[in-house]
């Protein structure tokens, strides 16, 4: 399956900056990416569907002006959280689907805090 | 509307203990439906895909069944090291989207 990196693991930042994440697809060519938000112990929800080449699917609820997704090539897609809030704090995951019928590959994921 | 129910939301097994974790789903047009593992801090790790009732697959001390309502993960002899969070996820139909459950909080002890 597909072999997915994520930079950084964990970042601190402090209110109203903005924190880029990167996701890799090492040995894929990844049209389609994902990324998730995971608060403790609870489940991965979906934030957008990233596109290759095009703009990015938002899913309800997210606002893309402060989630900015790139996926300016086709291994590699980045998370931008713009002017960045506590409540922005999360656990931030990317994923590779290695084929429409296939699972998902995931990143090791961004601890993002917000102080 | 599409929906993962994973039961229990954690568990505490002593080694060698067997025991089977569940995920109810409700979706219209199951494509598959996957396992996956999960440790603190890290993206979870793929297990298994399922695609139609009656299928199993097993991997070292797991096997997971489906059926037309609800996947079970079955732990045989569980070892410490098997200490995990266990996500379940489906997959619709004509779409690239995945639903995951909340998790089981699987902890065994030695």
């Amino acid at each position: 399956g597909a072999v997915v990196s994520q930079h950084p693991s964990r970042v601190i930042c402090k209110s109203g900056t903005s924190v880029k994440i990167e996701c890799r697809s090492l040995d894929f060519q990844a049209t389609t990416m994902f990324w998730y938000r995971q608060f403790p112990k609870q489940s991965l929800m979906l934030m957008a569907t990233s596109n290759e080449g095009s703009k990015a699917t938002y899913e309800q609820g997210v606002e893309k002006d402060k989630f900015l997704i790139n996926h300016a090539s086709l291994t590699l897609s980045t998370l931008t959280v713009t002017s960045a809030h506590p409540e922005d704090s999360s656990f931030y995951i990317c994923s590779v689907p290695d084929g429409y019928n296939s699972p998902l590959h995931f990143g090791n994921g961004t601890r993002l805090t917000v102080t | 509307e599409d929906q993962v129910t994973q039961s229990p939301e954690a568990l505490r097994l002593q080694e060698g203990e067997s025991s089977s974790l569940n995920c109810s789903y409700t979706v219209s047009g199951l494509r598959g439906l996957f396992w996956y593992r999960q440790d603190p801090g890290k993206g979870p790790e793929f297990l298994f895909t399922l695609y139609s009732a009656g299928e199993e697959k097993e991997k070292e001390r797991l096997k997971a069944t489906l059926t037309k309502k609800e996947s079970f993960l079955h732990i045989t002899a569980p070892k410490p090291e098997d200490s995990a969070t266990y996500l379940c996820a489906v997959q619709r139909s004509g779409t690239y989207k995945y639903i995951f459950g909340t998790g089981t909080r699987l902890k065994v002890l030695a």
